[in-house]
């Protein structure tokens, strides 16, 4: 069974460009989650998707968004972007509520 | 605010010695636990899922346990070796959301 793939693996952007990162869950999971991973903060939550629908969202801000497809890959867009917008991307995906997370290898996301 | 902390934040053990990894959170109304390993540069694996209504669970060397009323969970890892090498991350929360604490940097010395 093929894991969570992500694309692209690794990125540049400059300042006040915008990006978008794809993730593919395991066939069968319907729960998409992202994570946004700095040496300083960790592991901090973006949002979560199930069935199409936004369920939860981090305390990011609005240039931070995501959307879910009828197949159940999903993508993130981050706007403008920052030069603290640089770090390690994780998707994850789940069955839903009460099942593990399988995260992606992440795209790492270079702004200069 | 839910929060998980793992204590220590780096441990250096040499090969063959039993560990164990701590992690500490903050809402007793805990979902699930789940313990994850992460190489440098790389995504997270996933190791072993403790729900709200188990006490602990095993895979191979590791044994993680669940006490929702002190707010702890601990991974125990048996007989250590170098290929252990890794940073530990534990998150409490379900597939909604995860709140991770800032992991254990585990080096096993040969």
């Amino acid at each position: 069974k093929a894991g969570v793939t992500q694309t692209p693996r690794y990125l540049i952007k400059t300042r006040g460009q915008q990006v978008t990162l794809s993730c593919s869950p395991i066939s069968g999971h319907r729960s998409v989650s992202w994570y946004q991973q700095t040496p300083g903060q960790g592991l901090q939550f973006l949002f979560e998707y199930f069935s199409e629908t936004q369920r939860n969202k981090g305390n990011f801000p609005g240039r931070f968004s995501g959307r879910q497809f009828s197949n159940s890959r999903s993508e993130m867009n981050v706007s403008t972007l920052e030069l603290g917008d640089s770090a390690l991307y994780l998707c994850a995906s789940s069955f839903g509520t009460n099942y593990e997370q399988y995260f992606g290898p992440g795209t790492r996301l270079t702004v200069t | 605010k839910q929060e998980v902390t793992q204590i220590p934040a780096a441990l250096s053990v040499p090969e063959g010695e039993n560990l164990v990894l701590n992690c500490s959170f903050t809402d007793s109304a805990i979902y699930n636990l789940q313990w994850f390993r992460q190489d440098p540069g790389k995504g997270l694996t996933s190791l072993l899922l403790i729900q709200s209504s188990q006490r602990e669970q095993t895979s191979g060397r590791l044994n993680a346990s669940l006490d929702k009323s002190s707010g702890r969970s601990t991974l125990y890892i048996a007989a250590s070796q170098p290929g252990d090498s890794a940073t530990y991350l534990c998150a409490e929360g379900g597939s909604e959301k995860l709140v991770f604490g800032k992991g254990t940097k585990l080096t096993v010395n040969p």
